[in-house]
């Protein structure tokens, strides 16, 4: 696609419950980020994908945290039995590849609300 | 854990005038850069700057780099309105393992006022 698309752009679930939320990057991207944004604080940094495989997870808060990614394309992270810390707007960027040197394409990111 | 350290938090100018916002980072870097996000949404690449270069220059924007003391400035020249926005620095660190995992600051929030 012409830009990065995440779904669904807002999520309100009942703690404990568990969420999936989507990346689909820039056709051809080969590397994807995934990070975490809570209210009015920076970028925290949560997985590194380069093609299907993860080189770097160490983002990830709690193993309640995973995410996959397929076909070299569509990214999902999934949250186990969510908590109130837990909300915050999760963001999804691209960029050509895992090498040095390139800007990142970021989604419009899911805002996640744990009630 | 961030890297990078805005200054200050938050900016608040006229339209016209000079917009001017520094980072200070830790660790030795690759690269860093500059990005842009409005109403708490995604984020916009705006420059990126080498480790072994000094000035940059994209239209109204003008980064410069401080490797000497780990720093970085951002300068919004002839403000608009529409540049109201919060501004992230982020780094990618020159120990990343050779991959381009970014590390973001707390950010800038500048408000221009017409």
């Amino acid at each position: 696609g012409a830009g990065v698309s995440q779904s669904p752009s807002n999520k309100v679930t009942e703690k404990g419950k568990d969420v999936e939320l989507r990346c689909d990057p820039i056709s051809g991207h080969t590397a994807l980020y995934w990070y975490r944004q809570s209210l009015g604080q920076g970028l925290e940094f949560l997985i590194y994908f380069q093609g299907n495989s993860a080189p770097d997870k160490s983002g990830l808060p709690s193993d309640r945290f995973s995410a996959e990614r397929t076909g070299g394309s569509v990214s999902t992270l999934t949250i186990q039995r969510t908590q109130q810390e837990d909300s915050a707007v999760y963001l999804c960027a691209s960029s050509p590849t895992g090498y040095l040197g390139y800007g990142y394409t970021f989604g419009s990111g899911t805002r996640l609300t744990v009630v | 854990s961030q890297q990078g350290e805005e200054d200050p938090q938050a900016l608040s100018i006229q339209e016209g005038e000079n917009a001017t916002m520094n980072c200070s980072y830790k660790t030795s870097i690759n690269n860093l850069q500059w990005y842009r996000q409005n109403s708490g949404r995604g984020l916009v690449h705006l420059i990126l700057i080498r480790s072994n270069e000094r000035e940059k220059h994209s239209g109204r924007l003008r980064v410069t780099l401080d490797t000497s003391k780990k720093s970085s400035s951002l300068l919004i020249t002839a403000s608009r309105a529409a540049d109201t926005a919060s501004y992230f620095c982020a780094t990618v660190g020159a120990g990343s393992g050779g991959y381009n995992k970014l590390i973001f600051g707390a950010g800038t929030r500048l408000a221009v006022h017409p």
